[in-house]
């Protein structure tokens, strides 16, 4: 149990377009979905928590305006990379908690790559 | 701000020999979860540990809380080329939902 997909795997875009990844909880629903960005050889650097139907949380450092992220319902978030540039090109993974609880256990998607060219 | 810092940043070894991995901060946490990724992909859950002290087996790997919760360590016994990737501990915070992450630790089995 507890599997949680990403769409697209991988993306490549040119600069000034947009790109959205889709995150969703397959077995489970999730009242919080987290995106996370992680550079080669780094670990995860949060960049938004979104719980469902309300705004998301951005992190100290990330664009709101350019990281766009919806959570319209218990299955599903999207993170929509607005106007990219070859900087924002990373590998981007989205996670879901179940509940409230704690100590709660987040559940991690496959992420997806993204090239901005 | 909490941190979650990890040591060593990477361990090569040979198959057959054991490791052990630390997660150390100034900050006492709720829990705390060890996470092993690959390469292109998500990380992986392997355990959550909540009391302080406690001990948690996972076949070859021990994972230990600190008895303050502020630290935690994972032990690999007899390690295997299948073990290889990054270990990510991560620590939830008291009163946050999120999780920090810690630095990680690459670690490279050879057979």
């Amino acid at each position: 149990g507890a599997v949680v997909s990403q769409h697209p795997s991988w993306v490549i875009c040119k600069s000034g377009t947009s790109v959205k990844i889709e995150c969703r909880s397959l077995d489970f629903q999730a009242t919080t979905m987290f995106w996370y960005r992680q550079f080669p050889k780094q670990s995860l650097m949060l960049m938004a928590t979104s719980n469902e139907g309300s705004k998301a949380t951005y992190e100290q450092g990330v664009e709101k305006d350019k990281f766009l992220i919806n959570h319209a319902s218990l299955t599903l978030s999207t993170l929509t990379v607005t106007s990219a540039h070859p900087e924002d090109s990373s590998f981007y993974i989205c996670s879901a908690r179940a509940s409230r609880r704690s100590p709660y256990e987040q559940y991690f998607g496959p992420g997806t790559r993204l090239t901005v060219t | 701000t909490q941190l979650l810092e990890q040591s060593p940043q990477f361990l090569s070894i040979q198959e057959g020999e054991n490791l052990t991995v630390y997660c150390n901060s100034s900050s006492v946490f709720s829990s705390l979860q060890w996470y092993r990724q690959e390469p292109g992909e998500g990380p992986v859950l392997l355990v959550t540990v909540v009391t302080g002290g406690e001990v948690k087996k996972l076949k070859r790997l021990t994972f230990q809380f600190g008895d303050a919760r502020k630290d935690s360590s994972l032990h690999i016994t007899a390690a295997q080329p299948g073990d290889t990737g990054l270990y990510l501990c991560a620590g939830e915070g008291t009163g946050f939902q999120k999780l920090v992450f810690g630095t990680g630790t690459r670690l490279l089995v050879s057979p």
